[in-house]
Parts: C-alpha cells; structure tokens; sequence
C-alpha cells in the first residue's frame, strides 16, 4: 500500500498564479485533512473533510478552498498565489472518529515569487 | 481554541543517553495525544499516542505520560542512537473531526 501519496513534489509559482495540490489515500479513510507547515510553527490546519462531498475550514483557511467528490481524493487550490503560502503542505488521513491517529503525506513544497 | 506549547525546542544528548520531551495543552476536552517524529524531506511519522483514560503508555524505548490534571504530557526516549535524530511534534486532538493541534517541534540530535 501506498498509504497517503501527494502530488507534485515541488512546485515554484508566480504571485497571482492558481494550482491545485492533489492527495490521493488508498487506506479507505474517512477523514482527510491539509495542513501547512512554516519554520517555528508547527503544522497548522488549514481544511479538513469528514467524508465524501463535506469539507470544513481549519485553523488558517484564507486563501484556499478544498473539494472531496471523491472518498480517497482530497484537492487543495490555490486560486491567486501569494508569498505568504509559500510553505511546505502535508496531507493527511484518518478512519474517523475522535481518537484515531492521522497518517500523513511526504508533503509538496511550494515556492511563490 | 487547543493551544500547544512544547519544550525544548532543540536537544542535544549523547548516545545511550535519555531524552525527554514535554508538552502543555490547554483545552481540558483534548482526549488524545499523538507524537510524531519528522526526518528531513519527509512528512510527520506517528511514533506512539496516548488517549485520555490511560496515564502511561510504552512501546520499547519510547514511551509517553499523559497528566490530565496538569495538562501535560511528555515523550521519553531511552537508550538513543543516531537514528533516532529528527524533529519530534507533539499534539492534542478535540472535537468530532479529531483536528490535532501540534506544538512548535523539538529538534533532537543524538550525538556519538
């Protein structure tokens, strides 16, 4: 199994430029989540989904939006590129439920000039 | 909200030598707490957790106290080697959707 698989790797945009991050998990998880990670501080949530067709705003939502049409694929977009997201992002998935652990992605670094 | 506060930020301790990392939450409805270890280029690996009802947990070398009174819980590494080198998170996860709230990480290295 592969687990929880993000795709690109790394990526370099220009401010203002739009992309989508996909995350694809083949555990058949309920519960996927996106989070960001900056130097000094931690991994912060940004969205996260509870099933298939719901999502729901984390901790830092500005400047994204999320879509799950699909149970094991959750996207993140950027619709205008900014410096400010320049960061690293990890995905991650769940079974569900209130004590479940999270397994997480390798992570897409993103650059924006 | 969950706030996270962990301490140290970075540790330096020799091989063979033990390491002990602590963490404070601040939401008393947080009733579970995962830790994670993060090699570089890599994404955050869960290395134990701990739920709400049990106080200590054990698993080898690692091994994690939860007090609930005081809020804290802490991650202890026994017998460390090299590999064991990495940045460690903590976290605390409330509510439904078990949203974690991590701390700022603690960069560990093991020294020969």
């Amino acid at each position: 199994n592969a687990g929880v698989t993000q795709t690109p790797k790394f990526r370099v945009l220009k401010t203002g430029q739009s992309m989508t991050l996909l995350c694809a998990q083949d555990m058949n998880h309920e519960y996927m989540y996106w989070y960001r990670q900056d130097p000094g501080m931690g991994l912060r949530l940004i969205h996260y989904s509870v099933g298939e067709g719901t999502t729901a705003k984390g901790e830092v939502p500005d400047g994204y939006n999320v879509s799950r049409l699909k149970k094991q694929n959750f996207l993140l977009g950027l619709e205008s590129a900014a410096p400010s997201q320049t960061s690293v992002y990890f995905c991650a998935s769940s079974k569900g439920g209130t004590d479940q652990p999270q397994h997480f992605g390798d992570g897409t670094r993103l650059s924006i000039l | 909200g969950e706030n996270v506060e962990q301490h140290p930020s970075t540790l330096s301790v020799q091989e063979g030598d033990s390491a002990v990392i602590k963490c404070t939450y601040s939401d008393s409805a947080s009733n579970y707490f995962p830790w994670y270890k993060q090699e570089l280029g890599k994404g955050p690996q869960l290395i134990i957790d701990i739920r709400s009802n049990v106080g200590e947990k054990k698993d080898q070398r690692i091994a994690v106290t939860l007090n609930k009174t005081a809020k804290h819980f802490s991650l202890h590494i026994t017998e460390t080697q090299p590999e064991d080198s990495a940045v460690y998170f903590c976290a605390a996860s409330t509510g439904t959707a078990s949203k974690l709230t991590f701390g700022t990480g603690t960069r560990l290295q093991v020294t020969l």
